[in-house]
């Protein structure tokens, strides 16, 4: 079944712990995106990657961290949170192959106390 | 800077009646523009894609139109049911540097 996984789904951490949120796909697609999303803000894109080694800044990249090292892994590092951290992130991705639509994971909540 | 806006934020009409959902973007220089539905504290499933070329797509019950031109795209959902209450979203992906940029939705809610 093609998918984007993340994990963990929920996540509770204090202040200044280093956490990783992984994202996976199995579709070989080329493009993929981190986004957070926040009432009344909406979702915002904070890193995506064109293709393996190539990572370029959304609108909102500050505090995170990212890296493509495999064409199918795409992870989310905080390396050191802070409460206005606190969000629901997604990660998505999209590829040559299905025309660039996108397909979502289905999601981490994270609170940072 | 690109933005892209939904309007109305919420809607609630009768079941059964046709809607239009509206999505406007400041930036006609974009490769497509998707629309995506979400329920509440779920993720995103993708309804349709429209490619910078393409004037509309169908499916079902859906039509999305897409007028680059004049920066508008419209979502129409025909004979509405309750099933369809949700969070409605369009992306577009900007031309220039692939970014994709979304608007903050429309939330429908279809009375029964």
């Amino acid at each position: 079944e093609a998918q984007v996984t993340q994990n963990p789904r929920y996540l509770i951490t204090v202040t200044g712990k280093k956490l990783t949120v992984t994202c996976s796909q199995n579709m070989n697609h080329e493009y993929m995106s981190w986004y957070r999303q926040d009432p009344g803000l909406g979702l915002r894109q904070i890193y995506y990657s064109m293709n393996v080694e190539v990572t370029d800044k959304g609108d909102v990249p500050e505090g995170y961290k990212v890296s493509r090292k495999e064409k199918r892994n795409f992870p989310l590092i905080l390396e050191s949170p802070s409460p206005n951290q606190t969000s629901l992130y997604f990660c998505a991705s999209m590829g040559r192959m299905n025309d660039y639509e996108q397909y979502f994971g289905p999601g981490t909540r994270l609170t940072v106390t | 800077k690109q933005e892209v806006t939904q309007i109305p934020a919420a809607l609630s009409v009768p079941e059964g009646e046709n809607l239009v959902l509206n999505c406007s973007f400041t930036d006609s220089a974009i490769y497509n523009l998707q629309w995506f539905r979400q329920d509440p504290g779920k993720g995103l499933t993708s309804l349709l894609l429209i490619q910078s070329s393409q004037r509309e797509q169908t499916s079902g019950r859906l039509n999305a139109s897409l007028d680059k031109s004049s920066g508008r795209s419209t979502l129409y959902i025909a004979a509405s049911q309750p099933g369809d209450s949700a969070t409605y979203l369009c992306a577009v992906r900007r031309f220039r540097d692939d970014k994709i940029i979304f608007g903050k939705g429309t939330r429908l809610h279809i009375l029964p």
